[in-house]
């Protein structure tokens, strides 16, 4: 049972518009939740997080959009740069279970120039 | 450079070998965690340590062995492995694995190969 999914595998998006990265979950318990950015050859880096308690939470040019009820996340890149291309990935925790992280299976992101 | 470094980065092992993956970390933390991460798959955890204390074991088999003699360091021993444990294996850190709302910090990972 795969508690978050990512259900696009790939985005493609021209540089200077809008990416739209989307998560879905299933566990009512999550609380707070990731975005990593993996490049290839390295480990996950942590991009932006946002707490339960918020619909929205900002970072230059990294947005985190949360909507229990629909228990859906998204992350939004505006402009979008080449340098973004990675592979991103949703992840969610509750506070039952510590640091435990729980990933999505990640979205390729490709931002052509 | 996110302060959590593993060796090797490459690995191939035949199914009667026996080898050990590293990870240190210099930022501090004082908990360590394993991560198998296979292709198109979600990263899935393996082991955690708070406090060089295991505290998860996530249904691994006894094929891998973690080990933790520090905060800083953290190792996976294997041994008898399958070609279905190829996988990119990764090691985060965090400050605690009790506090709530922080992030882990990854080391590039070991990528192997199991013939």
């Amino acid at each position: 049972d795969q508690q978050v999914k990512q259900n696009s595998p790939s985005l493609s998006v021209q540089e200077g518009r809008i990416s739209i990265l989307n998560c879905d979950y299933t566990n009512s318990m999550f609380d707070y939740f990731l975005w990593y950015k993996k490049y290839p050859a390295e480990g996950p880096t942590f991009l932006i997080s946002i707490s339960s308690i918020k619909d929205k939470n900002e970072d230059g040019r990294f947005t985190v959009f949360l909507n229990k009820s629909a228990k859906h996340l998204s992350l939004h890149i505006v402009p979008s740069q080449p340098g973004d291309s990675a592979v991103y990935f949703c992840a969610a925790k509750s506070e039952t279970s510590g640091s435990r992280l729980t990933f999505g299976e990640g979205t390729q992101l490709t931002v052509n120039p | 450079e996110t302060g959590v470094t593993q060796t090797p980065r490459h690995l191939v092992m035949g199914m009667t070998n026996k080898k050990s993956l590293k990870c240190e970390q210099h930022l501090g933390h004082n908990a360590m965690y394993w991560y198998k991460q296979s292709a198109k798959k979600p990263l899935e955890l393996m082991f955690v340590y708070n406090f060089k204390e295991q505290t998860e074991n996530n249904s691994v088999p006894s094929r891998f062995s973690p080990e933790c003699p520090n905060s800083s360091h953290l190792f996976l021993h294997l041994h008898t492995l399958q070609p279905e444990d190829s996988a990119l294996y990764l090691c985060a850190s965090s400050q605690d694995r009790f506090a709530g709302g922080e992030t882990q910090y990854f080391g590039p990972g070991t990528r192997l190969l199991v013939l």
